[in-house]
């Protein structure tokens, strides 16, 4: 079974810059996740869809953060503009079950964003 | 907002030494979630808890989940470099009635083990 694809692996911008980043998750899975890992902090959630529908993104700064998965299955996650405080590895992750189940979610191997 | 505390931040032993990491929760969790992360790598799911009290067991790995439902342990015994890593808690919550919840990490155990 394919895992979850991410790519890029790595982006370096300048802030103020915009960039974005593609999530393909496993084949079935209606759920996909994209959090935020800051180094040495636990990953945090930004947004949560269920299918192509937004069911959590309360943590998502939206002034700047974008995000959508219009065909319920790939998403893209968008920073406009950067600031240097984004600097962190986007995690993509997908799982059959919004509880976990006997499989958890499944992660990416996530974006490296260096905003210079 | 849900926060979920795990301590020690680092831990450091020698290996066949045994490990403990402690996770507790501010609110009563649906479900407690375990994930490995090694360094340069991203987090890979190791188990779920789900009913008050329950243990399980991964050959050298056990996890705990407590009678309250608001804290767990991981202990790993005689560690192996093979385990050198992070280890987070994740504690689901979906107390609220609605049809989906949210997992929230804690900030992680970083173990390194010498040989």
């Amino acid at each position: 079974e394919a895992g979850v694809a991410q790519s890029p692996r790595y982006k370096i911008i300048e802030k103020r810059q915009s960039v974005a980043f593609w999530c393909n998750p496993i084949s079935g899975h209606a759920t996909l996740y994209w959090y935020q890992q800051i180094l040495g902090q636990g990953p945090k959630l930004l947004i949560q869809f269920q299918n192509n529908g937004v069911v959590d993104d309360s943590q998502l700064p939206k002034d700047r953060f974008s995000a959508e998965r219009l065909k319920g299955v790939d998403s893209t996650l968008k920073i406009q503009p950067a600031k240097l405080e984004d600097s962190a590895v986007y995690l993509c992750a997908s799982s059959l079950k919004n509880s976990g189940g006997s499989y958890g979610y499944t992660f990416g191997s996530g974006t490296r964003l260096t905003v210079v | 907002g849900q926060q979920v505390m795990q301590i020690p931040q680092y831990q450091h032993v020698q290996e066949g030494e045994d490990f403990t990491t402690y996770c507790n929760s501010s609110t009563t969790l649906s479900n407690i979630q375990w994930y490995k992360q090694r360094p340069g790598g991203h987090p890979v799911f190791l188990i779920q808890l789900v009913k008050s009290g329950e243990v399980k067991k991964q050959k050298r790995l056990t996890f705990q989940f407590g009678e309250a439902k608001k804290n767990s342990s991981l202990h790993i015994t005689a560690t192996q470099t093979t385990d050198v890593g992070t280890y987070f808690c994740a504690g689901f919550n979906n107390a609220g009635g609605t049809s989906y919840g949210k997992l929230t990490f804690g900030q992680g155990t970083i173990l390194t083990v010498h040989p």
